[in-house]
């Protein structure tokens, strides 16, 4: 079954510092998503992406966040300027449509401590 | 989005069944009733979802209530790779990407 390939697993970061999350959605999808999860605590969503906008954000995702589908294959997430409280699990998602019936693929997620 | 309730944790024993209950009172009539689990230490991964009728896929079946106020996530016969937590999720439309929340989940146990 094809997967979401997500890149580094770990990464380690010094407070203040830049780091791009990467992601390989499934091939032929068209709606991408971010989710994070702190360790302990739910699954949170944080952006949709589709046609190259963002769809949907939380309150979350404020200006140290952005996203970009830099070709047809990658799908990334960078925070500017880490702070310790972005240390969690981040998982990417992409579905073939928006549809309510449609199911979402994971990848499994990069976790990311900021030190 | 319409909230669920589900019991915080499940303890069941390895080759029997697991019915996963979950409560949705205020389920609207376009939202679909999804249901995802997320194994330790893996991002969450879709396992089945209905809107009225029961399901049935090659992981678990999902049992609709009549008024669609509750569902149950049945898995046939356990296994220790069933241990997760399952989250029970409404998927409404809310413009170009209809988003899953994601609540505390069900944490199953399975005992060998």
């Amino acid at each position: 079954e094809p997967e979401v390939t997500q890149t580094p697993s770990h990464q380690v970061t010094q407070m203040g510092q830049e780091v791009i999350l990467h992601c390989v959605p499934i091939s032929n999808h068209l709606y991408f998503y971010w989710y994070r999860q702190i360790l302990g605590q739910k699954v949170e969503f944080l952006v949709s992406f589709y046609n190259n906008e963002i769809s949907e954000k939380s309150e979350i995702f404020d200006d140290q966040f952005s996203v970009e589908r830099p070709d047809g294959s990658n799908f990334t997430l960078k925070i500017r300027s880490t702070k310790l409280e972005d240390s969690a699990m981040y998982f990417c998602a992409s579905s073939e449509q928006a549809a309510t019936n449609e199911k979402l693929f994971f990848g499994s997620g990069t976790q990311l401590s900021v030190l | 989005d319409a909230k669920t309730t589900q019991p915080n944790s499940m303890e069941s024993n390895e080759e029997e069944p697991v019915h996963l209950p979950c409560n949705h009172s205020t389920i609207s009539g376009t939202d679909y009733i999804h249901w995802y689990r997320q194994l330790p230490s893996q991002g969450p991964e879709y396992v089945i979802h209905g809107l009225t009728s029961n399901v049935n896929n090659r992981m678990a079946s999902l049992a609709i209530a009549e008024d669609r106020k509750s569902s149950t996530l049945i898995l046939h016969r356990a296994t220790l790779r069933d241990a997760a937590v399952y989250y029970c999720i409404l998927r409404a439309y809310t413009g170009a990407n209809s988003k899953l929340t994601f609540g505390k989940g069900i944490t199953l146990s399975v005992r060998p």
